[in-house]
């Protein structure tokens, strides 16, 4: 069975700062993995994803990576800002029922 | 585009009483939608697969009777919680999936607040 780990849980950080999330998987047979932002109470929005056969995906100040051998991937914000406040969840994808199996996420907070 | 809506945002309901939750794809034709359960510092869940015209399929441990879903149209799918309880108080997410896509390139709804008083 896929489980996702994300760490930390929690991540306080300064405005302007650049900022690592970690995200674990067991079961590298995926098919694909997706970067998701949650505002408090809401949806979710997607921010990358990243076909097995790929390491990484860029969009403006976001940069997810994925070493699927391994079972990881690590978004990576730069000049983190106050707007970027929000649960981050990663989620995979299996090959054969496709699936999203989701990580507990990362709340995040940039302080100004 | 692919927008996704839910109705209501939040719900306060008695113990007891059924609470229906709609979602709704605005833009385009759905023929999957899902329904996703989360709890406080827990992972979304998938509770179930709703196609439209047929019967849903529900996750192992996901209760059928007690979370019925219907989905009528290409636009729209509705999740009943019959004789809520306080357990059941969570935060209740709907995603859809556009024809010819994945599965896993879904669009999801704000979410549903439910409270079981």
């Amino acid at each position: 069975k896929q489980e996702v780990t994300q760490i930390p849980a929690a991540l306080s950080v300064p405005e302007g700062e650049n900022l690592v999330l970690n995200c674990s998987f067991t079961d590298s047979a995926i098919y694909n993995l997706q970067w998701f932002r949650q505002d408090p109470g809401k949806g979710l929005t997607s921010l990358l994803l990243i076909q097995s056969s790929q390491r990484e995906q860029t969009s403006g100040r976001l940069n997810a990576s994925l070493d699927k051998s391994s079972g990881r991937s690590t978004l990576y914000i730069a000049a983190s800002q106050p707007g970027d406040s929000a649960t981050y969840l990663c989620a995979v994808s299996q090959g054969g029922s496709e699936k999203l199996v989701f990580g507990k996420g990362t709340k995040l907070t940039v302080n100004p | 585009g692919a927008v996704v809506s839910q109705h209501p945002s939040r719900v306060i309901c008695k113990s007891g009483t059924s609470v229906k939750i709609e979602c709704r794809s605005l833009d385009f034709q759905a023929t999957t939608m899902f329904w996703y359960r989360q709890f406080p510092k827990k992972s979304l869940m998938l509770m179930a697969t709703s196609n439209e015209g047929s019967k849903a399929t529900y996750e192992q441990g996901v209760e059928k009777d007690k979370f019925l879903i219907n989905h009528a149209s290409l636009t729209l799918s509705t999740l009943t919680v019959t004789s809520a309880h306080p357990e059941d108080s969570s935060f209740y997410i709907c995603s859809a999936q556009s024809p010819g896509e994945r599965t896993d390139t879904q669009y999801f709804g704000p979410g549903t607040r439910l409270t079981v008083l």
